[in-house]
């Protein structure tokens, strides 16, 4: 099983700021790798896939870079929309496997 | 627009089952792979099953193989998951998935908003 490392667990920031996020794979998921965002309530939604694509309806502030081991999902200014957990998810192998989440709340 | 509603969860005594829906619209459903997800309390997300559309294909985690159930309704477009022997770290909001694709690619670009499952004494 594929184990994905996100850091940092908890990022605090203000709106406008900038947001990095990193998931790191135990081994190569090539770039089988996506980005989504969970809120209270609700389902997760798709921002990311293939590394870098950005899903429908996704706005341009969303940026997904990297490949093999290592990802990187930027949110070049923070709306207050922005506030909620991230998750990075592989399907490069059975199972198909989650990071633990990075939560972004407001600083 | 694409709906996926969940249904069926509640509280159930450790050993017991229950049976998820998932209804969905808004898509041809058979045209496109289902998954379940659920997030145990305090957690991130598992994926725990898939069923392809068309071809009847399935997958499961290995924390549910042997105790759940996949399955799919083509035409109630509806979507299953029969649990049993259920343990109390089953204990989750379950959500269904929508694939992007007929196979299961694992890109899930829908999802219902969650039922949850309590199993407790």
């Amino acid at each position: 099983e594929i184990l994905l490392t996100q850091s940092p667990a908890t990022l605090s920031l203000s709106p406008g700021e900038r947001a990095t996020l990193s998931c790191r794979a135990s081994q190569s998921v090539i770039s089988y790798l996506a980005w989504y965002q969970h809120k209270p309530g609700q389902g997760p939604r798709l921002l990311i896939y293939d590394a870098s694509n950005r899903a429908t309806g996704i706005p341009a502030r969303f940026t997904g870079s990297g490949s093999g081991t290592d990802f990187t999902l930027t949110i070049s200014s923070l709306e207050p929309e922005d506030f909620a957990v991230y998750y990075c998810q592989q399907r490069s192998n059975w199972p198909y496997t989650f990071g633990q989440g990075t939560k972004l709340e407001i600083k | 627009e694409v709906q996926l509603l969940e249904s069926g969860g509640g509280l159930v005594q450790p050993g017991g089952s229950l049976r998820l829906s998932c209804a969905a619209s808004g898509f041809t459903f058979s045209n496109y792979a289902m998954s379940w997800v659920r997030q145990a309390p305090g957690k991130g997300l598992e994926w725990i099953s898939a069923f392809s559309g068309g071809g009847g294909s399935t997958h499961y985690a290995d924390s549910v193989k042997g105790r759940f159930t996949i399955s799919r309704d083509n035409s109630k477009n509806t979507l299953y998951l029969q649990m049993n022997s259920l343990r109390a770290d089953d204990t989750a909001i379950y959500y269904c998935a929508k694939d992007r694709n007929t196979a299961m690619v694992g890109l899930f670009d829908y999802w219902g908003q969650g039922t949850l499952v309590t199993v407790s004494s």
